[in-house]
């Protein structure tokens, strides 16, 4: 059990448009998931954390009119990222924690999404 | 909030040897610590973790020490094999408001020698 599934892999857009990533737990229900970007050879840098039914809260530094997160569902996430630009090129990863688990911190990460901007 | 601080960033050890990585954190109040292993273009995955209550956890070539009053821990991986050969996160919570943020390392990059 525990499975994140992520939707695109892979995607190559145009400066200027926006993209849209999706993040499903597939076999629990996730109280919480987590977006991360990580750039080639650095860490995971959290962007935000998404709760059902609530507005994500933005790390510092990362512009939520810009990346924009919808919580639909226990299992569905997105991440948005409007008017997207070259710098915006990046590894997406979400990652879910399981509803109910006690004491639980551990996260359950998507395959990721490998997003270039020309 | 947490800091975590991760050494070395790269590490090389002959097949078979052993390879220590090591992480402080910052904050007193953290209960849960994960190691994460990341293969070149795929997702982290858990590969050992331990909660505060205890000082080590081990699992057949992997271990993990934690320090509480020094505030670090460490992953011990033993007999290393060519497919050790990842980048390793390590990770403290970060709780605030209620939600369980993860804090990571910089990462460490394995290779391991034939």
């Amino acid at each position: 059990g525990a499975v994140v599934s992520q939707h695109p892999s892979r995607v190559i857009c145009k400066s200027g448009t926006s993209v849209k990533i999706e993040c499903r737990s597939l076999d629990f229900q996730a109280t919480t998931m987590f977006w991360y970007r990580q750039f080639p050879k650095q860490s995971l840098m959290l962007m935000a954390t998404s709760n059902e039914g609530s507005k994500a809260t933005y790390e510092q530094g990362v512009e939520k009119d810009k990346f924009l997160i919808n919580h639909a569902s226990l299992t569905l996430s997105t991440l948005t990222v409007t008017s997207a630009h070259p710098e915006d090129s990046s590894f997406y990863i979400c990652s879910a924690t399981r509803q109910g688990l006690i004491a639980g911190n551990e996260q359950f990460f998507g395959p990721g999404t490998r997003l270039t901007v020309l | 909030g947490e800091n975590v601080e991760q050494h070395p960033s790269t590490l090389s050890v002959q097949e078979g040897d052993s390879a220590v990585i090591k992480c402080t954190y910052s904050d007193s109040a953290s209960n849960y610590f994960p190691w994460y292993k990341q293969e070149l273009g795929k997702r982290p995955q858990l590969i050992i973790d331990i909660r505060s209550n205890v000082g080590e956890k081990k699992d057949q070539r992997i271990a993990v020490t934690l320090n509480k009053t020094a505030k670090h821990f460490s992953l011990h991986i033993t007999e290393t094999q060519p497919e050790d050969s990842a980048v390793y996160f390590c990770a403290a919570p970060n709780i605030i408001q209620g939600a369980q943020k993860l804090v990571f390392g910089q990462g460490t990059r394995l290779t391991i020698n034939p």
